[in-house]
């Protein structure tokens, strides 16, 4: 398998544009997540999804940021508008079956996000 | 969820063993301990997991005392390429994947 995949590597927008990432997950995880890490804030949690169902989005900092899976291959992660404060590493990890033993994540290469 | 506590930094040589404890003194009775490493520019990999006693893989091992309110990951000779941060996470199945600020390691030649 190519393991987690998240396009586009890098990107650069400015301040207000509408920034939209993506991510397929490992064919059969049936968990998905995003992260954001900063080096103030470390690796933040920002949304999980079950079954392409989302479970908690407690992590998503405001309504600016938006997050669907319309199925089990396909995430986006949007932000809506962006700010400078939004530069950050996004990551995503997909998992098999968090209820059992040994259900570790694999995650993507991340996303590198700079808004001028 | 635990709350888990791990140095900020180690320096180590290479060749050297090294060893990072994590502390989690309020783990609960279905908590399992969690490692993963992460190098510069990559998302974080999974090293090794456990509940108790000690686990070994081709890569580490985790050694979890009778009170489990600690653990240590023990990384054997280790080179440059294990220069990375190594974090300790501590949850139930389904909750085991919110990271702290994790350890950074530096293997010096």
């Amino acid at each position: 398998d190519a393991g987690v995949i998240q396009s586009p590597r890098h990107e650069v927008t400015e301040m207000g544009q509408e920034v939209t990432l993506r991510c397929k997950p490992i064919s059969g995880h049936d968990y998905l997540f995003w992260y954001r890490q900063t080096m103030m804030r470390g690796l933040e949690l920002l949304i999980y999804f079950n079954n392409n169902v989302p479970i908690d989005d407690s992590g998503m900092p405001e309504d600016r940021f938006s997050a669907k899976m319309p199925n089990a291959s396909f995430s986006t992660l949007k932000i809506q508008p962006s700010e400078p404060r939004d530069s950050a590493v996004y990551f995503c990890a997909s998992s098999f079956g968090q209820g059992t033993y040994n259900s570790p994540l694999h995650f993507g290469n991340g996303t590198r996000l700079t808004v001028t | 969820l635990a709350k888990t506590t791990q140095p900020i930094s180690m320096d180590s040589y290479e060749g050297q063993e090294v060893n990072i404890t994590c502390s989690h003194n309020n783990i609960a009775t279905n908590d399992y301990i969690t490692w993963y490493q992460q190098f510069p520019s990559q998302g974080p990999r999974f090293i090794i997991q456990g509940y108790k006693t000690k686990v070994t893989n081709e890569v580490a091992s985790l050694f979890i005392p009778a009170d489990r309110k600690s653990s240590t990951l023990s990384l054997p000779r280790v080179s440059l390429s294990d220069t990375a941060v190594y974090y300790c996470l501590v949850g139930p199945y389904g909750q085991n994947f919110v990271f702290g600020p994790g350890t950074r390691l530096s293997v010096l030649p």
